[in-house]
């Protein structure tokens, strides 16, 4: 497998417009999370689906994020409209189902810069 | 709530020292941990879990419920070993890891 693949890798935008992130998963997996990284706030969970259902959105910082699994392998995280302090790197990442110890495997990331 | 602390966000050791990274958590329940490291602009990559009491890359770590820690230990580093370590508490329940804020390993020459 190759692993949890990601895209755009690198995405630079100017305020105001709307940015999607993508994400597949590993074949398999039922779990997916998406995770902010930043300097100041280190990695973050924004939210997480089973199934493709979304089980837990807390961390979503506000209304202008938003994320969607229409099938299992593939998934959406949405900004509209983006904003400077958007600027991070978001993680996907997929687990099986109690398999691999609760192994979370992580994406390559996709860096965004809004400015 | 749970949480996870790393106290130290750098760590700097000379090549063939011992290298000891510091993990402590709080959790109500049975606790499962984890050590990620992420190289220089790449993925978090799994480097060790509390649950296979294994060995990587000459890593070990043990897990101390008195002491609620779970320190990251290598008793020689390499170069090659530096990079961003993060310590994780997966909530079995929400099946989410909570990422300490990580500790920076540099190991001189």
């Amino acid at each position: 497998d190759a692993g949890v693949i990601q895209s755009p890798r690198h995405e630079v935008t100017e305020m105001g417009q709307e940015v999607t992130l993508r994400c597949k998963p590993i074949s398999g997996h039922d779990y997916l999370f998406w995770y902010r990284q930043t300097m100041m706030r280190g990695l973050e969970l924004l939210i997480y689906f089973n199934n493709n259902v979304p089980i837990d959105d807390s961390g979503m910082p506000e209304d202008r994020f938003s994320a969607k699994m229409p099938n299992a392998s593939f998934s959406t995280l949405k900004i509209q409209p983006s904003e400077p302090r958007d600027s991070a790197v978001y993680f996907c990442a997929s687990s099986e189902p109690g398999g691999s110890g609760n192994t979370i495997y992580f994406g390559e990331g996709s860096w965004l810069t809004v400015v | 709530a749970q949480r996870v602390t790393q106290p130290e966000k750098l760590l700097s050791v000379f090549k063939g020292a011992p290298v000891e990274l510091k993990c402590n958590y709080s959790y109500s329940g049975s606790p499962e941990l984890f050590w990620y490291v992420q190289y220089s602009r790449q993925r978090l990559q799994l480097l060790l879990r509390h649950i296979s009491r294994e060995s990587i890359k000459g890593f070990t770590a043990d897990l101390n419920k008195g002491e609620t820690s779970f320190h990251l230990k290598k008793p020689f580093a390499q170069e090659e070993d530096s990079a961003m370590y993060y310590c994780a508490l997966l909530d079995t329940g929400r099946r989410a890891l909570t990422f300490g804020s990580g500790t920076r390993l540099q190991v001189q020459p």
